[in-house]
């Protein structure tokens, strides 16, 4: 079965300092691994995922994430964080062959001006 | 070019009423799958849809039902409304492939509260 676990329900950073948003999987099997924001009031939108091939990916607005299968882990940063970054992020995993994506509960980002 | 569009943006209903719920893909999709997102928590896996037929179900009740037409937009109904339905209901949209790498593409969801 598979499960997402989102560490820290609530992420506050300065504006300028590191992001760093954690997420781990348990899949039966290597999983396809997606990273959503939703800004208030809005849908989600894709920010990278991870199918096959390189492990670390990258996606828009600066964010980035490293697939490491041996800690079950993609947990997505940021070098420098912006005020317009303040949202809700959603890791979210699917297996090869559903189609359907499992989310984790959501980790909110604050950025401290 | 449109995003997915969903309708409509906000509804209040009561307890045992019944609600549907539309939507639209982006031009090209032909898959539409459906999510409910209760207060503070990861949106949950409802249906999926591709070509008119059902591809996936979620763990709801059979008071949730959904259909896709021609056109590949979509509506999710629910009967016998119960507080606990209350929740953002968001529609995602992709080309339709199997094998579960496919991008959702997301609508801005539809705000459903019973009273």
């Amino acid at each position: 079965a598979q499960s997402v676990t989102q560490l820290g329900s609530h992420v506050s950073v300065s504006e300028g300092a590191l992001v760093l948003l954690r997420c781990n999987y348990s899949s039966s099997v290597p999983p396809y691994l997606f990273w959503y924001v939703q800004y208030p009031n809005q849908g989600l939108q894709l920010l990278l995922k991870y199918t096959t091939g390189a492990t670390l990916v990258k996606g828009i607005n600066g964010f980035e994430a490293e697939f490491k299968k041996s800690e079950t882990s993609f947990h997505l940063t940021k070098p420098s964080a912006h005020m317009s970054d303040a949202a809700e992020y959603f890791c979210a995993v699917s297996d090869p062959g559903a189609n359907n994506l499992f989310f984790g509960t959501g980790t909110r980002l604050t950025v401290i001006p | 070019d449109a995003g997915v569009t969903q309708s409509p943006t906000h509804l209040i209903k009561t307890r045992g009423q019944h609600v549907t719920l539309r939507c639209s893909p982006i031009s090209g999709h032909k898959s539409v799958s459906w999510y409910q997102q209760v207060l503070g928590q990861g949106p949950q896996f409802i249906f999926q849809y591709y070509e008119k037929e059902e591809r996936g179900r979620g763990n709801f009740p059979d008071r949730f039902s959904a259909r896709q037409f021609p056109n590949y937009s979509s509506e999710l109904n629910v009967n016998a409304l119960l507080l606990g339905d209350s929740a953002l209901y968001l529609c995602a949209s992709s080309l339709g492939g199997t094998g579960g790498k496919e991008t959702q593409y997301f609508g801005p969801g539809t705000r459903l509260l019973v009273l």
